[in-house]
């Protein structure tokens, strides 16, 4: 299965500012997704990074707040913008592999001060 | 809406126990059914998953589901939990669609006591 690289693996910013994820797939892949983890709760699909064109977000996450790339078929970022407190999860990039199923990355702890 | 519930949130079993964690979707059609597992400090791992074809299925780790179209349910199974065992699992439903996106449940927390 497809091995992805996630980074940073953890951060602790401002509130106010933004930061960048990235997620590096070590193969080609049609789907990639980006799922948030808050604290002690479910994983929630934030959107579906599409190659080429616009995001596919899920019903209450915007562009506005989570802006997603995706300029080829190996790499996507995904950057939280304008953070605060409530932002604080853990942030995964995942991969569809037909057959084989879904693999997620580590993560990408974050928390806002 | 489509939708995937786990019942049991925290479950505490002893060693050697059997386990049986519930899971359920709310959709008619197609659905492909996976349940993961994340052990304290890791990633996500897949535990086993159904496609098609027979329906219970047999995982990683001595884990095995079964899925049952009438009662719309793919409940994880093990005949006897180890210490190792304690994680929070995760049931996911990827519904019918070119959509692709997989959907999961709240999770239930297991507890092992040795």
């Amino acid at each position: 299965s497809a091995v992805i690289s996630q980074k940073p693996s953890r951060d602790i910013c401002q509130r106010g500012t933004s930061l960048t994820i990235q997620c590096q797939v070590d193969s080609q892949v049609t789907m990639m997704f980006w799922y948030r983890q808050q604290p002690g709760q479910s994983l929630t699909l934030i959107a579906t990074a599409n190659q080429g064109s616009e995001a596919t977000y899920e019903s209450g996450f915007v562009i506005d707040k989570f802006p997603i790339s995706r300029p080829n078929l190996t790499f996507s970022t995904l950057t939280v913008s304008n953070m605060s407190p409530e932002d604080s999860s853990i942030y995964l990039c995942s991969v569809s592999e037909g057959g084989v199923g879904y693999t997620f990355g580590s993560g990408t702890r974050l928390t806002v001060v | 809406a489509q939708s995937v519930s786990q019942h049991n949130h925290h479950v505490i079993l002893s060693e050697a126990a059997s386990l049986e964690l519930g899971c359920n979707y709310s959709y008619g059609g197609t659905v492909n059914l996976f349940w993961y597992v994340q052990y304290p400090g890791q990633h996500l791992q897949l535990l086993l998953k159904y496609f098609s074809g027979d329906p219970l299925v047999k995982g990683i780790k001595g884990f095995e589901a079964e899925f049952i179209k009438s009662k719309f349910s793919f409940n994880l199974r093990k005949p006897s939990v180890q210490w190792s065992d304690t994680a929070e699992y995760f049931c996911g439903t990827v519904f019918g669609g070119a959509t692709n996106k997989l959907i999961f449940g709240t999770g239930t927390l297991l507890a092992v006591q040795p």
